[in-house]
């Protein structure tokens, strides 16, 4: 069984400043690896995802993450935030073999201050 | 393409009333998902049906049931329902190995 801890669950934040939003996992097999953003009032759409390949995972609206697999980690990173960058963020993970099920973390509400 | 689509978006139920939240998809996508949403407690996943004609439960599906009608729609039910089921309740929709499309949510809050 997987799971998947989100560190944070606030992270405030100045505009145009970098930001990092912590995702840890627990797995004993293989996984894919997820980040959604949920902005205010609406459903989860999806930010990046890393299914294989190269570790570093490039994403909508300037964010990536990378994989590393030693630290089980999948960590999303922007480099200047915008106002508008203000939502919650989910991090996810299935296992390659069952995909037909995402486990969530708990979220990371991030807020962009002017 | 509308994606995925949820009706209705708002709901208020007296406790030991019933509904069916609907849920379609037009991407032609094999697996569907209902999730609840609760502060601090990220997604959790209700029901969900691989394909048409099968359903399986998740982690929380007590008080709920669920109908695949056919490839496109997905259906929740409460039965009676409880406060405890005032959430947030999501559909997703995914092809086979891939990641999955949300709905924009419907609102139901039991008095």
């Amino acid at each position: 069984a997987q799971s998947v801890t989100q560190l944070d669950s606030q992270v405030p934040v100045f505009e145009e400043a970098p930001v990092e939003l912590r995702c840890n996992y627990s797995s004993s097999v293989s996984v894919y690896l997820f980040w959604y953003v949920q902005y205010p009032n609406q459903g989860l759409q999806l930010l990046l995802k890393y299914l294989s390949g190269s570790t570093l995972v490039k994403g909508i609206n300037g964010f990536e993450a990378e994989f590393n697999k030693s630290q089980t980690s999948f960590h999303l990173r922007k480099p200047s935030v915008h106002i508008s960058d203000t939502a919650e963020y989910f991090c996810a993970v299935s296992d390659r073999k069952n995909t037909d099920k995402l486990i969530f973390g708990t979220g990371t509400r991030l807020q962009v201050f002017p | 393409n509308a994606g995925v689509t949820q009706t209705p978006k708002f709901q208020v139920l007296k406790t030991g009333q019933s509904m069916t939240l609907q849920c379609a998809q037009d991407m032609n996508h094999n697996s569907m998902y209902w999730y609840r949403q609760d502060p601090g407690m990220g997604l959790r996943l209700i029901y969900y049906s691989a394909s048409e004609g099968t359903t399986d439960k998740g982690e929380v599906p007590n008080g709920y049931n669920v109908s695949r009608l056919n490839k496109r729609e997905f259906s929740l039910r409460l039965e009676s329902a409880a406060p405890s089921q005032t959430s947030v309740y999501f559909c997703a929709s995914s092809p086979l190995h891939n990641e999955q499309f949300f709905g924009p949510g419907t609102r139901l809050t039991v008095l």
